[in-house]
């Protein structure tokens, strides 16, 4: 069974819009939450992380939201530019440093 | 960060042959995973190379199918055995670095 769910499946926003992904899981050791951007024929690239002792973490465009409580987070992209098209992976880590990764994501930025 | 090279980047193979895929890192770390992508799909762990230890595998995963070998810290090897048109997928290796997971580019193989 998927321990990360992940949602929607696939977003179109116009550039310059906000892109907002969803993820959830239910095992509360997981104790970090990387989000992944895969462009095709490569592999995902780490583009962003938090830990659970934190609510918000912004890189740049990029804005994580965690709530520890609801077992949720999110990440947000800011300003979406069309070099922002990509499959987006969130993931979560466990004791043994395994990743256990949501469906993915794919985001589409018109402009 | 780390750079990690995998070799081939691609191929396409016969079923019932066997591929062995090679990943480099340029620096030495314990941790090292092996991770499957099936096409249009997520990444799917298959088993954990540290050095020093014989690999452990994931539920639905064997070794008599999925060979490591984990000889030091910069390298390892993940062999598909015995292939079938459903181990078309894109094979992955990452490491911990720094208290953050990488990705190498991956070996997309097709079996026919």
């Amino acid at each position: 069974q998927q321990q990360v769910k992940q949602s929607p499946q696939s977003l179109i926003v116009q550039k310059g819009g906000i892109s907002i992904i969803n993820c959830a899981y239910e095992n509360t050791a997981f104790d970090y939450f990387p989000w992944y951007q895969q462009f095709p024929g490569k592999g995902p690239a780490l583009l962003i992380a938090i830990r659970p002792d934190v609510s918000e973490k912004k890189e740049g465009r990029f804005t994580i939201s965690f709530n520890k409580s609801a077992k949720q987070f999110s990440l947000h992209i800011m300003d979406s530019q069309p070099g922002d098209s990509a499959t987006y992976f969130c993931a979560a880590q466990d004791v043994d440093y395994k990743l256990s990764f949501g469906a993915g994501t794919t985001v589409t930025v018109r402009a | 960060s780390a750079v990690i090279s995998q070799k081939p980047s691609r191929d396409i193979c016969q079923r019932g042959t066997s591929l062995t895929i090679q990943c480099q890192v340029d620096s030495q770390v314990t941790m090292m995973f092996w991770y499957r992508q099936q096409p249009g799909q997520s990444l799917t762990l298959i088993a954990t190379a540290n050095q020093g230890s014989e690999a452990t595998y994931e539920s639905g995963f064997v070794i008599d199918k999925f060979p490591i070998s984990r000889p030091n810290l910069t390298f390892s090897t993940l062999t598909v055995s015995n292939m079938s048109p459903e181990d078309s997928s894109i094979y992955l290796c990452s490491v911990w670095v720094g208290g953050k997971a990488f990705f190498g580019q991956g070996t997309r193989l097709t079996v026919v």
